[in-house]
């Protein structure tokens, strides 16, 4: 069975402090992705990596940053949190082609005080 | 720009009766696949059905179907026989066809479906 892992469902942290979402796949798959959920708003991409050690913005990478440094992991970085930046945060991953599904994770969901 | 639309942010449906939650798109690509997705309270996206622009035949899976109109650029999620169960967001989301666009998706914002006895 297909699984996408999330390193918290809920986090809370504090302004300007530097907080990491790590998401792990065991599906081999070449694509993740970061999304944010917003009510009203949908699912925007964040950032997406296509290989290791490669990644591309998506529309919305203002404020963030990503690490993918072995295939199965890749990590979403707010470097110094703010208050606007309290959202769900899903991962996903696929394989290459377009073909399929996208695989998601639980989510996080990120409080920021 | 690729853009997927959402126009019902809520609907309602009593139990056994089916419903339709509309998705419109735009894009200029030729090629492209459209999805369905369906979060729950728990937050999962769970996926549902698939249509590709190529495919002739609307998309099936089980209680859900895929009114896909190529001119009218609509993909509606079709739900027959609701259940309680079913009662959450339905979201609507589209890949392209342009290099690693064919790997990207785009989402509506979404439809909050209730179901009642």
């Amino acid at each position: 069975d297909v699984k996408v892992t999330q390193s918290s469902r809920y986090l809370v942290k504090r302004t300007g402090e530097k907080v990491f979402l790590e998401c792990v796949q065991d599906m081999d798959h070449e694509n993740m992705f970061w999304y944010r959920q917003d009510p009203g708003l949908g699912l925007r991409l964040i950032y997406f990596s296509y290989d290791v050690k490669m990644k591309e913005k998506g529309d919305i990478p203002e404020g963030y940053s990503v690490s993918r440094e072995k295939k199965e992991r890749f990590s979403l970085i707010l470097e110094s949190a703010s208050t606007n930046q309290t959202s769900m945060y899903l991962c996903a991953s696929s394989p290459p082609g377009g073909a399929d599904t996208q695989y998601f994770g639980p989510g996080t969901r990120l409080t920021v005080l | 720009a690729q853009k997927i639309t959402q126009t019902q942010p809520g609907m309602f449906v009593q139990e056994k009766e089916a419903v339709t939650l509309d998705c419109t798109y735009d894009t200029s690509d030729q090629s492209y696949g459209l999805f369905w997705y369906k979060q729950p309270s728990s937050g999962e996206m769970i996926f549902l059905i698939y249509q590709g622009s190529y495919d002739e035949q609307n998309a099936t899976e089980g209680r859900y179907s895929l009114n896909f109109q190529k001119a009218r650029k609509s993909a509606n999620l079709v739900i027959s026989a609701s259940q309680l169960g079913d009662s959450a967001m339905y979201f609507c989301a589209m890949r392209g066809s342009e290099g690693y666009n064919t790997d990207k998706l785009i989402f509506g914002t979404g439809t909050r479906l209730q179901v009642f006895p």
